[in-house]
């Protein structure tokens, strides 16, 4: 069974539209992020969540949401793509958040390499 | 700021040692975390270190220092499916994890 999956893994648009990646996590895990790694392989996150609290990269632009409904879900939408926007987006999901030490060890997903032309 | 610094790439022989360095300068630290990413696939989880001193995880040991603001990734025996980026990661003081740009190790015959 995956863990973390992620839909689309391939997702070619053009520059203006708007598209949503889907994650999922059947671990049971209270938080989720998502992730942006570009082609220096730098990883860099954009959010975490949990059902008490939305963390953001205060340098993610407002084009990009984050939207869970409910704790299994953290869906990416983001609005008027950009060409400096493809990239890989990872998913992940730890046991006890941040704040747990060990638990907060992340279970990634498969990835979404996003192409803007 | 806060930093993470590793090598960005480093070249091994199959069944040799190899060590890979993390230092960082972060505001507090809550433990550090080793992940090794396979190219084209996501990261995966190695380990995990708040103490100082060396963890052992068959093939794999990772070191910590609190006070020098550093770790390594020991990787014995080497594999040549060991051939993948290694990337450290500091839990700061607010919990957040810094990551660093990752290692790429290449495993010759």
């Amino acid at each position: 069974d995956t863990a973390v999956s992620q839909t689309p893994k391939y997702l070619v648009t053009q520059m203006g539209n708007d598209k949503s990646i889907k994650c999922e996590q059947n671990l049971g895990h209270d938080t989720m992020y998502w992730y942006k790694q570009d082609s220096k392989k730098f990883l860099k996150i954009m959010f975490s969540y949990n059902n008490k609290e939305l963390i953001i990269n205060e340098t993610v632009p407002n084009r990009f949401s984050p939207k869970s409904p409910d704790k299994a879900h953290l869906n990416l939408h983001i609005n008027s793509l950009e060409l400096g926007d493809s990239a890989v987006y990872f998913c992940a999901s730890s046991q006890g958040g941040s704040f747990a030490g060990e638990s907060s060890e992340q279970y990634f997903g498969p990835g979404t390499r996003l192409t803007v032309t | 700021g806060q930093n993470i610094d590793q090598p960005t790439e480093m070249t091994a022989t199959e069944g040799a040692i190899v060590q890979i360095n993390c230092t960082y300068q972060t505001s507090g630290f809550n433990g550090l975390f080793w992940y090794q990413q396979h190219a084209g696939e996501a990261p995966t989880f190695l380990s995990y270190n708040v103490l100082d001193g060396l963890e052992e995880k068959g093939r794999f040991s990772s070191f910590l220092s609190r006070s020098k603001g550093y770790s390594y990734l020991l990787l014995k025996e080497l594999q040549m499916k060991d051939s993948a980026s290694y990337l450290c990661a500091v839990l700061d003081s607010n919990y957040q994890l810094i990551w660093g740009a990752g290692t790429k190790l290449i495993i010759k015959p």
